[in-house]
């Protein structure tokens, strides 16, 4: 069974700067993947990031970076020069073969 | 856009009544999954089917039911609604790898 926690319902930043979203996840997978979805006020379910948990490097996509601890089973979003845009839902996601398991999201809000 | 299509968009409809929501996933996925979102909270895994068989059930409601088609399209059939399964449906599907899943819009189902 997968279960992913993120214990942060709401986080605030202000433009252009940094801000991290936690996440913790559990499975029982040897071969298991993890994404970050985003979800802003249209619903569309967004992929903003995925690891592939055998890779020990952290992803990066442009302003989006994680910090994947794979002992501590933690994998935290990094996202640099917050924009306005990026104020949404986050949902953090654990994926094993043929099951998604998502945590019950982070509100972040970006402000002026 | 994810390539994954759900019709319709929008669904106004009264508590007892029944609709189906259709999906379309990926040019070449096999297994297209079902989730529920109500407001302001995370995806509710409904069913998983694979190639037109059911893989995987999640917390799927009697009065729901699915199926996918010799083409790999995709029905979720709500019966006897009530104001309770007013919410967010999407629609996703994934391909070879099982890992990564695409998520089509949504259908918004209201209950009256």
């Amino acid at each position: 069974a997968q279960t992913v926690t993120q214990s942060q319902p709401e986080m605030s930043v202000q433009e252009a700067e940094t801000v991290t979203l936690s996440c913790t996840y559990d499975t029982s997978e040897n071969n298991y993947y993890l994404f970050w979805y985003k979800q802003p006020p249209s619903r569309q379910m967004i992929l903003v990031i995925r690891q592939e948990a055998y890779k020990q490097q952290n992803a990066t996509e442009n302003r989006f970076s994680v910090n994947f601890q794979k002992a501590a089973k933690s994998f935290s979003l990094k996202i640099s020069d917050s924009q306005l845009g990026d104020t949404a839902m986050y949902f953090c996601a654990c994926a094993g073969f043929q099951k998604l398991v998502f945590g019950t999201g982070t509100r972040l809000l970006v402000s002026p | 856009d994810s390539g994954v299509t759900q019709t319709p968009k929008h669904l106004i409809t009264a508590t007892g009544q029944r609709v189906t929501l259709r999906c379309s996933p990926r040019s070449g996925d096999l297994s297209v999954y079902w989730y529920q979102q109500s407001l302001d909270q995370g995806l509710q895994f409904l069913i998983q089917y694979y190639n037109g068989e059911e893989r995987a059930k999640g917390n799927i409601l009697e009065r729901f039911s699915a199926q996918q088609f010799p083409d790999l399209h995709s029905e979720l059939n709500l019966s006897s609604l009530e104001l309770g399964d007013s919410a967010l449906y999407f629609c996703a599907s994934s391909g070879k790898d099982n890992y990564e899943q695409y998520f089509g819009p949504g259908t918004r189902l209201t209950v009256t």
